[in-house]
């Protein structure tokens, strides 16, 4: 497509589920990220895909949370055994891997976690 | 480490006056500055971006300005309009030798909101 898509849009679950969250970048963009806004804050990075480098996990906030990326497509966040405070929008984004004035990091709607 | 700061949480500016949006950076290694523009329930979206090689760039009623020296960026927009209101978030990244290096760090965001 012609954007980045991200599904669920919204995600309601309990406590203490897993939830996975989807990301469809745009199409040739080397580039991945996940980032996430809780109410009220800034975005917060979680994880850098960069083609075939190792990814960038430094912003995962703890180990139930994870992400994969096949290739340079499709990319999965999961978190297990969710806790209220992974409320959040969950955004990705992507690009090419140089930026420029032509070329820069475009964001999906972001997926909006809630646990109850 | 936040290496991206926005240190004003929010502005209010009346319609047809100047926005002044204002960020800092720690990290002497970015290279590459833009800012992003979020309203509620959508991702952001791209507005301007500059290189460290300039120190204004121009883009309609959109102007950013480097200072390298005093690592400090700063976004005008001239004249506000209400549908100006967003929040606005800087970023920073290392883009040289036509490679992007690492994930963009963004700030904490400037919530603007322009009165008629």
């Amino acid at each position: 497509g012609a954007g980045v898509s991200q599904s669920p849009s919204n995600k309601v679950t309990e406590k203490g589920k897993d939830v996975e969250l989807r990301c469809d970048p745009i199409s040739g963009h080397t580039a991945l990220y996940w980032y996430r806004q809780r109410l009220g804050q800034g975005l917060e990075f979680l994880i850098y895909f960069q083609g075939n480098s190792a990814p960038d996990k430094s912003g995962l906030p703890s180990d139930r949370f994870s992400a994969e990326r096949t290739g340079e497509s499709v990319s999965t966040l999961t978190i297990q055994r969710t806790q209220q405070e992974d409320s959040a929008v969950y955004l990705c984004a992507s690009s090419f891997s140089v930026l420029s004035g032509a070329n820069v990091l475009t964001f999906g709607a972001g997926s909006r976690l809630t646990v109850l | 480490d936040q290496q991206v700061k926005q240190n004003s949480p929010s502005l209010s500016v009346q319609e047809g006056r100047i926005s002044i949006l204002n960020c800092d950076y720690t990290n002497s290694m970015f290279d590459y500055f833009l800012w992003y523009k979020k309203y509620p329930a959508e991702g952001p979206t791209f507005l301007i971006s500059i290189s460290s090689i300039k120190d204004k760039n121009e883009d309609g009623r959109f102007t950013v300005f480097l200072n390298k020296s005093a690592k400090h960026l700063s976004l005008h927009i001239v004249p506000s309009q209400p549908g100006d209101s967003a929040v606005y978030f800087c970023a920073a990244i290392r883009n040289a030798g036509g490679t992007s290096y690492g994930k963009l760090t963004f700030g904490q965001g400037t919530i603007l909101t322009v009165h008629p």
